[in-house]
This record gives structure tokens, sequence and C-alpha cells, in this order.
């Protein structure tokens, strides 16, 4: 059965710091990739995918992700976080269809 | 593009009565998702359309909840009768065209609460 995994339910970061959010996933091939991020209230806005080739891949906001088949992990990162990006923030692979299958969340705080 | 449309916005209701929620997708796109959020459960997806028809209601709670796409541009989630474990943020996304998998906008939501 397909599966993702996000291991952090909550992290806090300082502004300024570098921040990486895990995410692993259970499929039958490489799914498409997804991350998504969640302002309190909002509905969800695309962060980046990862569809074939480079498997870094660059997003909006500064956020990169790493696709690592061995691993299977799509861990999202940023080198310095501002106190903008705190919110919540879901892997998601994609199936048959486009459907995605999202995973529990990862909630960011950041200190000023 | 005013992106995918959800109404309404909020919606608290008694238990027992009917509710419906609407979507409008964005125009061109072909497939369309329900999902649910809750603090419990997170993001469920509960029934995905393809070009109108739907393709797997499995996420679907119980028999009270219904969707239907009448055509490409609007679809609805009925919820008869509701009961307050239905309380819950219901967000409607849309993507496509094409057989490769393309993201998925998502609408505001909708924050429903039953009493």
């Amino acid at each position: 059965a397909q599966s993702v995994t996000q291991p952090d339910i909550h992290i806090t970061v300082s502004e300024g710091a570098s921040l990486e959010l895990r995410c692993n996933y259970s499929y039958g091939a490489t799914p498409y990739l997804f991350w998504y991020v969640q302002s309190p209230g909002q509905g969800l806005q695309l962060l980046l995918k990862y569809f074939s080739g480079d498997t870094l891949v660059q997003g909006i906001k500064g956020f990169e992700a790493e696709f690592k088949r061995s691993q299977s992990s799509f861990n999202l990162r940023k080198p310095s976080v501002h106190w903008s990006d705190a919110a919540e923030y879901f892997c998601a692979p994609s199936g048959g269809y486009n459907k995605l299958i999202f995973g529990a969340g990862t909630r960011l705080a950041v200190h000023p | 593009d005013a992106g995918v449309i959800q109404s309404p916005r909020h919606e608290v209701t008694e238990m027992g009565q009917e509710v419906t929620l609407r979507c409008k997708p964005i125009s061109g796109h072909n497939s369309l998702f329900w999902y649910r959020q809750t603090m419990m459960r997170g993001l469920e997806l509960l029934i995905y359309f393809n070009n109108n028809v739907p393709i797997d209601d499995s996420g679907m709670p119980e028999d009270r909840f219904s969707a239907k796409m009448p055509n490409a541009s609007f679809s609805t989630l009925k919820i008869q009768p509701s009961e307050p474990r239905d309380s819950a943020v219901y967000f409607c996304a849309s993507s496509g065209p094409g057989h490769l998998n393309t993201e998925a906008f998502f609408g505001q939501g909708t924050r429903l609460t039953v009493v």
C-alpha cells in the first residue's frame, strides 16, 4: 500500500537557521513527489515537485528538496528560515489520476 | 483564472441537517478531488473524479456522504444527515489535463461545524 511518513510532527527553529523536514514514502514504483505548505486558515500551496531527472529540485520561497531513491526519501530544505515560513508542511507522493496521498504534516515554528 | 472556488467558506449546522459543499474547479482541469482535514486524521482523500466520472470513493467515510460532478465546472459534496464528528475543513482540489501527473490546486476550504 502507498504511504508517506513525516517523522517530525513539530519543529522549532530560530530565524536565519537552516531547516530540513523529513519525508519517507513507500510505493510500488518511484512516484511523483510534492511538497505543499499550508498557512493557518488557508488552503495548500505547492512548494515544489519532482517528476524525474535531476534529483535536487528548486521551489518557491527559497526551498529545495532532494530525492534519494535508495532511502525512499524526499526531504525539504531551506538554508535560512524567515519568520514568514512558519506554517505546516506536507509531503505527498502522487498516484494515478494525480491523486495525492498526504503525510501527517510537520508544523514549523520560527523563533525571532 | 480565479483558482479553485469553494463555497461556503464557513458552515455551521445542527446535527441531523443536510449539508452541501460546493466546488468550482479551474477551467480546463479534468481531475477533481475532495479532501477532509481534521486534527486527528490529517488530510484524507474522500473521493476523486476524472472527466466528471467518480474513480475512487473508498475514502468516503459513510453512506451519509455523497459527491457528484454533473459537469466539468461544478462538484458537490453532501452530508445527510450531518453529525458532530463531521466537523472538519473540507478541501476541493483540481488538476490536469493530460496523462502526466501534474500539481493539484487547492481551494480555500470550507470549515464545517456541526453542533
